[in-house]
């Protein structure tokens, strides 16, 4: 059960677009479409934003996006604006029936 | 509308044992794909167990053989009972609901902070 890889931070400017990967296993991203992302803000509650690889909860942004190839999941911002800075984290669901999730990416929008 | 509020949270010393309680209003706890996630300081998520709709329940590596989860229906109330307690295990826990249409953590509770130290 080692945890996801995600990139400790990424920045980008208001309206630009930013991807987060997230790179994981055979037995864990690669093997179902169960990827799901969550946002942080300090001192909150994780708020899923993203499952099942691309869908969006009712009420999340769309200019939140998500896709998988193999192994690697990735979260596309577009748009940034500034209330997206804040701590993102992936997490999959496994052969084992657990769920694993990443390490975290600190996104500062400049 | 879904509330999760867990308690139970406070100081321990290693090796002592917590209770976690988290009850559920709005939904029924035994219907549901119901998860604790920790958070220790200043770090990130980890998953820590998960039960089932169909009673299963399945626990992190970390976790596995110290750490119990059940539910009490007539309570609508989860629980997570903590035994052999390490530095390591201090952390935020989070009680969460799964999302309608996934296993997913959607609905999440405020946290209760657990410290082990002598």
């Amino acid at each position: 059960q080692s945890a996801l890889t995600q990139p400790a931070s990424v920045s980008g400017s208001p309206g630009q677009s930013i991807t987060i990967s997230c790179t994981g296993t055979s037995s864990d991203i690669g093997a179902y479409n169960y990827v799901s992302w969550y946002q942080q803000h300090p001192g909150k509650a994780p708020k899923l934003i993203m499952y099942d690889v691309s869908k969006r909860p009712s009420g999340v942004s769309t200019h939140f996006s998500g896709s998988k190839s193999g192994n690697t999941a990735s979260l596309t911002i577009s748009g940034l604006q500034a209330e997206d800075e804040a701590e993102y984290y992936c997490a999959s669901y496994t052969t084992s029936s657990t769920f694993v999730f990443g390490g975290g990416t600190d996104l500062t929008v400049l | 509308e879904v509330q999760l509020v867990e308690s139970g949270g406070g100081l321990v010393q290693p090796g002592g044992s917590l209770r976690l309680s988290c009850a559920a209003s709005g939904f029924t706890v035994s219907s549901k794909f119901m998860s604790w996630v920790r958070q220790a300081p200043g770090k990130g998520l980890e998953w820590v167990s998960v039960i089932y709709s169909g009673d299963n329940t399945y626990y992190a590596d970390s976790v596995k053989g110290r750490f119990t989860i059940s539910r009490d229906n007539s309570k609508n109330t989860l629980y997570l009972q903590m035994n052999r307690l390490r530095a390591e295990d201090t952390a935020v826990y989070y009680c969460a609901r799964d999302n309608d249409s996934s296993g997913f953590p959607q609905h999440w509770g405020q946290g209760t902070l657990v410290t082990v130290s002598s």
